[in-house]
């Protein structure tokens, strides 16, 4: 099945260090959607973004819906702890109707050291 | 907590068998969707239901089947079960089509 390209696959960094990841499609999405998963939970969603070059912050959390529809970026800023997880970018299309499905990335691995 | 429930939480069968995985919605959400998360494929779009009706689907096995009964609730149906069919398998729903919420899932094991 289709996955959404996702940097980096995992990330290493010390508590208080700002985070940057993105991730990147071959085709245009309506909505792009971030969520973070913790281990043999389900994905939580972050933020939702809903038009091209919207930007929209949730707390430390911010994220851009790119201007060519196929992007999408996350930036947390002075990380902490319990930010540990794994985030997923998700591309929606709307198929017609109320027919719509997500396109999940592949990942980016969010380690947390003090 | 999204307010989507999923039961039962694990599930451990054999090859060849058949189960059925639970999903209820948030209260006032019409959609549901399901989805499988494998370590080789990742999460994967199976399928959508809409008020009760099949909407979209993805790559979903023949041996896989849902519905939407009339209480909102859903039902994966999975048979002649393997050992690929391993995995975890969440339900989400949705009131605009927009967002999507996630329940806990529920990590099938086939032995």
């Amino acid at each position: 099945g289709q996955q959404l390209n996702q940097s980096p696959q995992s990330m290493f960094i010390q508590e208080g260090e700002d985070v940057s990841m993105n991730c990147t499609s071959s085709s245009i999405f309506n909505t792009w959607l971030w969520y973070k998963q913790d281990p043999g939970e389900g994905p939580v969603l972050l933020i939702a973004l809903y038009k091209a070059g919207e930007l929209t912050s949730n707390g430390r959390l911010t994220a851009q819906f790119g201007i060519t529809r196929k992007d999408s970026f996350l930036n947390i800023s002075a990380s902490i702890p319990s930010d540990v997880g794994i985030y997923f970018c998700a591309g929606q299309l709307r198929t017609g109707g109320t027919a719509s499905k997500l396109t999940f990335g592949t990942g980016t691995r969010l380690q947390v050291t003090l | 907590d999204s307010g989507v429930t999923q039961t039962p939480k694990h599930l451990i069968t054999a090859t060849g068998q058949r189960v059925t995985l639970r999903c209820s919605p948030r209260s006032g959400d019409l959609s549901v969707y399901w989805y499988q998360q494998s370590l080789d494929q990742g999460l994967q779009f199976l399928i959508q239901y809409y008020n009760g009706e099949e909407r979209a689907k993805g790559n979903i096995l023949e041996r896989f089947s849902a519905q939407q009964f009339p209480d909102l609730h859903s039902e994966l149906n999975l048979s002649s079960l393997e050992l690929g069919d391993s995995a975890l398998y969440f339900c989400a729903s949705s009131v605009d089509g927009n967002t999507q919420y996630f329940g806990p899932g529920t990590r099938l094991t086939v032995l």
